[in-house]
């Protein structure tokens, strides 16, 4: 069974780092690419960060941009999202999710880790 | 950025009756490499989001046919053909042929 699930959310003061990890089981983690997607509450889906299959390749929306870093470890299965800079903006619970090989989708999504940034 | 614009933003339906959500893209989601990667997300309450079609009209493992999509070029289209309690929530649509962006949802509720 194909899973992925997120850690490492946390509340976290505005300016600060925090680290997501996103482990993943029941397929080959190394010959998918990955992808961050986060929602604030009460809103929509927005598109944060992807990874290629190696890590050759990275992606960001323009509102994290400089800020956050995202990585893998295909020895671990595991993805990574590095945030700094935090803002309040920020605020959201953080999915993992995988894509579709060769279907330009996002097939399988994680429950979600929450990200709180307030004083 | 490719906008994706979702009318209506809430439908209430009745139980057993069809439902219909639209999606818009600001430019042509048809890729270089012949393929439109439009998809649609269900996303029922405190879950996460579930891919129920990609491709415009692929349903994905386990989705009911009860769900279809359709459309071309700019303008999609998710159809249930007889909504189901269990179909509460609120449904998007995404593009993966630039970047990946989403539509801003569509609330599907009981009347």
């Amino acid at each position: 069974e194909v899973q992925v699930v997120e850690s490492g959310g946390a509340l976290v003061q505005p300016g600060g780092s925090l680290r997501l990890s996103c482990a993943a089981s029941g397929f080959t983690f190394s010959t998918y690419a990955m992808h961050w997607v986060r929602q604030a509450p009460g809103k929509g889906l927005e598109y944060v960060s992807g990874i290629s299959r190696n890590g050759d390749g990275t992606s960001y929306a323009n509102s994290v941009k400089g800020r956050f870093t995202i990585s893998r470890d295909n020895s671990k299965n595991t993805l990574y999202l590095q945030m700094g800079s935090l803002r309040t903006e920020d605020m959201a619970v953080y999915y993992c999710a995988r894509e579709g090989y060769g279907d330009g989708t996002l097939d399988y999504w994680g429950q979600g880790t929450l990200v709180t940034v307030s004083s | 950025d490719i906008v994706m614009t979702q009318t209506p933003l809430s439908s209430p339906v009745t139980l057993g009756q069809p439902a219909s959500i639209s999606c818009r893209s600001s430019q042509s989601l048809v890729h270089s490499d012949g393929n439109t990667y439009l998809s649609w997300l269900q996303q029922r309450p405190g879950q996460p989001p579930r891919l129920l079609i990609y491709k415009i009209s692929n349903r994905f493992s386990g989705v009911p046919d009860r769900f279809s999509g359709s459309g071309a070029g700019t303008d999609f289209t998710l159809k249930i053909s007889r909504v189901e309690a269990e179909d509460v929530g609120v449904y998007y649509c995404m593009q993966a042929t630039q970047s990946w962006t989403f539509g801003q949802g569509t609330k599907v509720e009981i009347k």
